[in-house]
């Protein structure tokens, strides 16, 4: 069955670039999406159809995905980006999310 | 603006089955054919989408789910609803209902979400 990979946890000092990836079988002939989740809320949408924001979102969340690796890059980390940050695709129709990374600023 | 909350029992017994409704509000379930969705996420762990099904009637279930998944809408009722059958403690989660615009799009609305608790 087609799974998605990411890192358990990423760190990053604020002000820096923070690059997230997601990996899965030619991952980049399907569309690709990601969520940020920060404790005890819902997910939210940040990226969708491999690199689109969400209107309202900053303009330092893009997205990226080729050959089987999905990347969300955030330029300028803050403190308010540490969260829980999924991937999520389609395969054959069905929703498949990665296992989440831990994203930490520091 | 269009949210979307969950309601159900917190707590169901093993080997009975889970029940959760959706309530769509400040817009209609019917405007649109999106996909109203139920994802699940056990506590300290990732997330699992379960089903969606459009108003238009297409459908699709998550396979290791797909034998004990019931997922409908009342759209007089402007609310989707959730079954799950035969449940274990394994089913114990936050129970999450989102809307999906299209194949491609991903999750863009999201209910605060609702903790389901498997237990005798």
């Amino acid at each position: 069955s087609f799974e998605l990979t990411q890192p358990p946890s990423v760190s990053v000092s604020p002000g820096q670039t923070a690059r997230l990836t997601c990996s899965g079988d030619n991952l980049g002939d399907k569309f690709a999406c990601w969520y940020q989740q920060k404790p005890g809320q819902s997910p939210v949408l940040i990226i969708y159809q491999d690199n689109k924001r969400p209107s309202g979102l900053p303009e330092r969340f893009s997205g990226s995905n080729s050959g089987n690796t999905a990347t969300l890059t955030i330029r300028g980390t803050q403190a308010m980006d540490e969260a829980d940050y999924y991937c999520q695709a389609w395969d054959s129709s069905t929703v498949v999310f990665g296992g989440g990374t831990k994203l930490t600023v520091l | 603006q269009v949210q979307l909350q969950e309601s159900g029992p917190g707590l169901v017994k093993p080997s009975q089955t889970l029940s959760l409704t959706c309530s769509v509000s400040g817009g209609s379930i019917s405007s649109g054919d999106y996909f109203w969705s139920w994802i699940r996420q056990p506590a300290g762990k990732g997330l699992e989408c379960i089903g969606r099904l459009s108003t238009s009637g297409t459908s699709r279930n998550t396979p290791s789910l797909e034998s004990r998944v019931t997922i409908s809408i009342d759209m007089s009722r402007n609310q989707f609803s959730l079954e799950l059958t035969s449940v274990t403690a394994a089913d114990s989660a936050v129970y999450y209902c989102a809307r999906m615009t299209a194949l491609g799009e991903g999750f863009d609305l999201w209910g605060q979400g609702t903790l389901v608790t498997v237990s005798s």
